[in-house]
């Protein structure tokens, strides 16, 4: 099993859509979690942190449910431009706790 | 402040033949951190370093050696190119694992093809 799972998609959305990404991570003693997007043929940048207690920053919301050790990405009214892909990560405690487990990413299309 | 930079953006060798990527912060970032990207695979950890003279192994370092001698250089060398090592890669720095330093900034990557 993958440290940290993702559907590939590609998410092909029209403009104006609500969408969710879902992601699954294997270790539970975890400490952090992020979302990076990654433009075609550019550097991943942090989108968001995730925080226990579910946190929003505009239209962008992510929550975290560590019994079931899953994080999600919920966009609302989809734009062009956030056509990208969107990857999930995880910081575990290995590595002196520097270690950042990346997932293989989600893509999203916003369509017009 | 130009934040993380690699250099070369592309980069075509021979099997057997050897190089450096260079990356240069200049946050006076501690953490720095080599990745690889290949399709299907996402992000791979292949070296990292927690301070200049501190470096350690990730989970794909064989042919690739490291150094830090200053917080602001982290050099990735390719010792005997192969065909598998055609990849992107990406060099990252961190602040630290407290509260607010956790983002991590990346390069804007490195193309190699090994023929």
């Amino acid at each position: 099993r993958k440290e940290v799972e993702q559907d590939p998609g590609p998410f092909n959305v029209p403009e104006g859509a609500t969408v969710a990404f879902n992601c699954t991570y294997s270790n539970s003693a975890s400490q952090s979690f992020f979302w990076y997007r990654q433009d075609c043929r550019k550097e991943p940048k942090l989108l968001m942190s995730v925080y226990s207690s579910g946190n929003e920053d505009g239209r962008f919301t992510a929550q975290l449910n560590r019994a079931s050790q899953y994080i999600s990405l919920l966009i609302r009214d989809s734009k062009l431009s956030d056509s990208a892909t969107y990857l999930c990560v995880v910081r575990g405690l290995t590595g002196g706790g520097n270690k950042l487990t990346f997932g293989t990413g989600t893509q999203l299309k916003v369509e017009l | 402040n130009a934040g993380v930079t690699q250099t070369p953006k592309f980069q075509v060798l021979k099997t057997g033949q050897s190089m450096t990527l260079q990356c240069a912060q200049d946050m006076n970032h501690e953490y720095m951190s080599w990745y690889r990207q290949d399709p299907g695979m996402g992000l791979r950890l292949i070296h990292y370093s927690v301070g200049a003279g501190i470096t350690d192994q990730g989970e794909v370092p064989n042919g690739y050696n490291v150094s830090r001698s200053t917080t602001e250089d982290f050099p990735l060398r390719l010792l005997s190119a192969a065909p598998s090592q055609t990849s992107v890669y990406f060099c990252a720095s961190r602040t630290g694992t407290g509260a607010n330093q956790e983002t991590q900034y990346f390069g804007p990557g490195t193309r190699l093809l090994v023929l």
